[in-house]
């Protein structure tokens, strides 16, 4: 069955980079994704990967995907206030139809 | 910048009692999708909906849950009977089924349900 699996809080400081880390067991996904989700809203797409690429960059973000390991790692570069949310990863599995599963999602606190 | 929205943005209502929740999709969208969230847990999938029908559902999605696009817009969320443990963000989510930008899926601002 599918679960995906994401530590639960990180705390960084203002200008440091995060690294919010995700892991899942099913390995016929298709797609694996980054959402944010701020106070009160909605879910917010960040940026996505392919699952046959290991690395992709956008703007601030990079994605690292180890299929052997199954980890998925999202990493912000010059980490604003702004970007303090829940980060979601979720996947799309090879015949799942084109519902996500979602992580737990990490709470990130940027601090001054 | 198109997108999806939901009413209420909260509905509170007492136990046993029908709630429906409402969304409209992105106009040029074929796909639609409910998901919930209990407070301090995980996004969960429920049901899926293409061409009229339900082309996919979830456990947590049995008899008292059911959906319709009544019209050209909306796409709605029914509860027949609500439960305590029904009390959850639900996200509408829609999608055009191609390929751009991993097919993305759209996410309303959630109803927040409240059974009491």
């Amino acid at each position: 069955g599918e679960d995906v699996e994401q530590s639960l809080f990180l705390s960084v400081r203002e200008g440091d980079s995060s690294v919010i880390n995700c892991t899942y067991t099913d390995s016929s996904s298709t797609y694996l994704y980054w959402y944010k989700q701020e106070p009160g809203a909605g879910l917010q797409l960040l940026t996505y990967i392919f699952s046959n690429m290991d690395m992709k960059q956008d703007q601030r973000l990079t994605v690292l995907l180890n299929k052997k390991d199954k980890h998925l790692s999202l990493r912000i570069a010059d980490t604003q206030t702004g970007d303090s949310a829940i980060y979601f990863c979720a996947e799309r599995l090879t015949g799942g139809g084109n519902k996500l599963t979602f992580g737990t999602g990490t709470q990130l606190k940027v601090e001054l | 910048e198109p997108e999806v929205t939901q009413t209420p943005s909260h509905q509170v209502t007492q136990m046993g009692q029908e709630v429906i929740l409402r969304c409209v999709p992105i106009s040029n969208h074929l796909y639609f999708y409910w998901y919930r969230q209990i407070l301090g847990q995980k996004v969960e999938f429920l049901v899926s909906f293409y061409n009229n029908e339900i082309s996919e559902k979830s456990e947590i999605f049995d008899d008292q849950f059911s959906v319709e696009r009544p019209d050209g817009s909306n796409f709605t969320l029914k509860i027949r009977s609500t439960k305590l443990e029904d009390s959850a963000m639900y996200f509408c989510a829609s999608t055009s089924g191609g390929i751009g930008r991993g097919d993305e899926q759209f996410f309303g601002p959630g109803t927040r349900l409240t059974v009491l």
